[in-house]
């Protein structure tokens, strides 16, 4: 167990439709992190919140978006839903330490499938 | 710009028998390297990482990897394969945004069979 809950676990829609995936990180971790993983497009980094604020984007689409929360917890929401957003989402946290050496903890994922 | 590859998207060992999983990354920078681990149906796990001390690095569960510098490599090796090393392991690569903090670009993966 990483100390990392997601939740939902499994969340089944419609294309079209909007959804929010929710993570609470580690106690004691100011940074949050966003993945996707799909199987044509592997592991694929989203967005990185520290302690509130934004500090780093990946590939995350503009019908996506996140927010850290001043508890710290993030949620990810997901609008205009399509068949391609189908799959496992991730949080992940660390501490947030500046320098590169931290190491990210991650939740058990959110299973995402667009009908 | 940072990045890792990892060679072989599909690896098959015999139990008993030696795991080398491999990774090459390019890196403007010298870099922080990591080694993650997933199971089936879960979240990613530390293996090791590689902060710039010592260039052998010790991990869990009997893994170790080799920062080799003139090879821009971070191998990961297990001497002897067991049924439960079969899983997806990811190799990362850190480097710093404009704001100071890190930011973790992951390889492709590549995924361990382990045959009896």
């Amino acid at each position: 167990d990483s100390g990392v809950t997601q939740t939902p676990k499994h969340l089944i829609t419609a294309t079209g439709q909007r959804v929010t995936l929710r993570c609470s990180p580690r106690s004691g971790d100011l940074s949050v992190y966003w993945y996707q993983q799909s199987l044509d497009q592997g592991l694929q980094f989203l967005i990185q919140y520290y302690n509130g604020e934004e500090r780093a984007k990946g590939n995350i689409l503009e019908r996506f978006s996140a927010q850290q929360f001043p508890d710290l917890h993030s949620e990810l929401n997901l609008s205009s839903l399509e068949l391609g957003d189908s799959a496992l989402y991730f949080c992940a946290s660390s501490v947030g330490r500046a320098g590169g050496t931290d190491t990210q903890y991650f939740g058990p994922g959110t299973r995402l499938t667009v009908l | 710009a940072q990045s890792v590859t990892q060679l072989g998207s599909h690896v098959s060992v015999s139990e008993g028998a030696l795991v080398l999983l491999r990774c090459n990354y390019s890196s403007s920078v010298p870099p922080y390297l990591f080694w993650y681990v997933q199971y089936p149906n879960q979240g990613l796990q530390l293996l090791l990482k590689y902060t710039s001390a010592a260039t052998l690095v010790k991990g869990i569960n009997g893994f170790e990897a080799e920062f080799k510098k003139s090879e821009t490599s971070f191998h990961l090796t297990k001497p002897s394969a067991h049924m439960s090393d079969a899983a997806e392991y990811f190799c990362a690569v850190t480097h710093m945004n404009s704001g100071g903090y890190q930011k973790v670009t992951f390889g492709t993966g590549t995924k361990l069979q382990v045959i009896p």
